[in-house]
């Protein structure tokens, strides 16, 4: 079972291109996080979400918890952007994290 | 990084000996958990706490054990360790339960390879 699905899966863009990440989930939620990991890394909450919409430098995040969905937006991406992004929304039920299996993004210079 | 720290980081052992990493917090954050990474899954929840001496079970707890007798501490432990827990664990505190975590912090990871 997957209750949250995360598109796309792989992306490579060019620096300096608009990313946008996409998340679904099925399950009833009241928050989410948004998170970043670099190869070999450890894992870094970007941004926690419960309504409409966060900005952090480049980075743009967006929610809307009654169409259950989550947009992650990269504005002039470099390639220090390359990582893998996890969306973790915050279930009603079940008092857990559920987590997408990632986008793994790749930015060329 | 600041705030949690996991030991050991890089494990390697053989079939059948006992394991325990240790999950080390000085944020005074009430909930932490464990989580295993593995290539095509999301992270899964092994165990969680919610205050001292207070545990549940994730959704792959078979095999796992943990134990939570201060507030920093939360040591997860293999009883005997098998082929199908090499992974990467990762240990997180957050400071909220309900309503979603306002802080969600994660440790570096501990790497275990079961020979």
């Amino acid at each position: 079972k997957n209750e949250v699905e995360q598109s796309p899966q792989n992306l490579t863009a060019q620096e300096g291109e608009f990313i946008t990440i996409n998340c679904s989930y099925s399950v009833g939620i009241s928050a989410l996080h948004w998170l970043q990991q670099h190869p070999g890394g450890g894992i870094v909450s970007l941004f926690m979400l419960s309504s409409g919409k966060k900005k952090h430098g480049r980075l743009i995040a967006t929610i809307n918890i009654q169409e259950k969905h989550s947009s992650l937006h990269i504005t002039a991406s470099h390639p220090r952007d390359s990582a893998v992004y996890i969306c973790a929304p915050w279930g009603n039920t079940g008092n857990q994290f559920y987590f997408g299996t990632g986008t793994s993004l790749t930015v060329i210079p | 990084d600041a705030g949690i720290t996991q030991s050991p980081r890089h494990k390697v052992t053989e079939t059948g000996t006992p394991v325990t990493l240790r999950c080390h917090q000085t944020e005074n954050h009430r909930y932490m958990y464990w989580y295993r990474q593995d290539p095509g899954h999301g992270l899964r929840l092994i165990h969680y706490s919610y205050g001292v001496k207070d545990t549940d079970k994730g959704e792959v707890s078979d095999g796992y054990s943990v134990s939570r007798s201060k507030t920093e501490d939360f040591l997860l432990t293999l009883e005997s360790a098998t082929s199908s827990q090499t992974s990467v664990y990762f240990c997180a505190i957050s400071d909220r339960f309900s309503s979603g975590a306002n802080v969600l912090t994660f440790g570096a990871g501990s790497r275990l390879t079961v020979l």
